[in-house]
């Protein structure tokens, strides 16, 4: 069946620093591809989404993009901020319902 | 406006107890899930309704598991017979699509079998 694999964490970065959190898919037909976030004691957040091949989710400057050649959608920020500390989890639809990967969790230091 | 809402928040239930989780999606959604939660682990699919009707429960992992959703609007997930397995945070997520693209999901309910 469909499957979301992501990086492991925990990911420790300092503040403004480049993040990447890898994710790959498995799937047989066309997902679209999620990011969804989670703050400390705070419920799912939508992050970004892609429906296609090549399209680019975007969203408090973070960004994925949908590589179909290489089944990945992996997360990217240009420069982390202490507020971004939270964990990450990529997912793909799957006949309406979410498949997710296991979390990444990252914390920023200021 | 307002969000999807879960109660309790916090269950605590003795191994063999039943319990009733709510989800109080967000008005005029027509899609809602529900999703388990292990500890460290992303959420695992449970079921899915498209207005009252159950169109997937492939995900429940029993038959002691069993959800509603009547009159189309809230849900409730029951477990019967509570095992200690059982214990993870239930998710609802509702979509206003059909296709369910988008899922805004609740807080959760954090259920403890002790």
């Amino acid at each position: 069946g469909d499957s979301v694999t992501q990086m492991e964490g925990p990911v420790t970065l300092s503040e403004e620093a480049f993040l990447t959190i890898n994710c790959t898919y498995t799937a047989t037909g066309y997902p679209s591809l999620f990011w969804y976030v989670q703050y400390p004691g705070e419920g799912l957040q939508l992050l970004l989404k892609a429906t296609k091949a090549d399209d680019k989710g975007s969203n408090k400057g973070f960004e994925a993009t949908y590589r179909k050649e290489t089944t990945s959608f992996h997360l990217e920020k240009g420069s982390v901020q202490v507020s971004d500390s939270a964990v990450y989890f990529c997912a793909l639809s799957d006949n309406r319902k979410l498949i997710w990967g296991l979390g990444t969790s990252l914390a920023v230091n200021p | 406006g307002a969000g999807v809402s879960q109660s309790p928040r916090y269950k605590v239930a003795k191994r063999g107890q039943d319990v009733a989780l709510r989800c109080d999606p967000i008005s005029g959604h027509v899609s809602l899930f529900w999703y388990q939660q292990a500890l460290g682990q992303g959420p695992e699919f449970l079921t899915y309704f498209q207005n009252e009707a159950q169109l997937d429960k492939s995900g429940l992992p029993s038959d002691r598991f069993f959800a509603e959703r009547p009159e189309g609007s809230v849900s409730t997930l029951k477990i019967q017979r509570t095992q200690q397995e059982d214990s993870a945070v239930y998710l609802c997520a509702s979509s206003s699509r059909l296709d369910a693209y988008e899922q805004y999901f609740g807080p959760g309910t954090r259920l403890t079998v002790t």
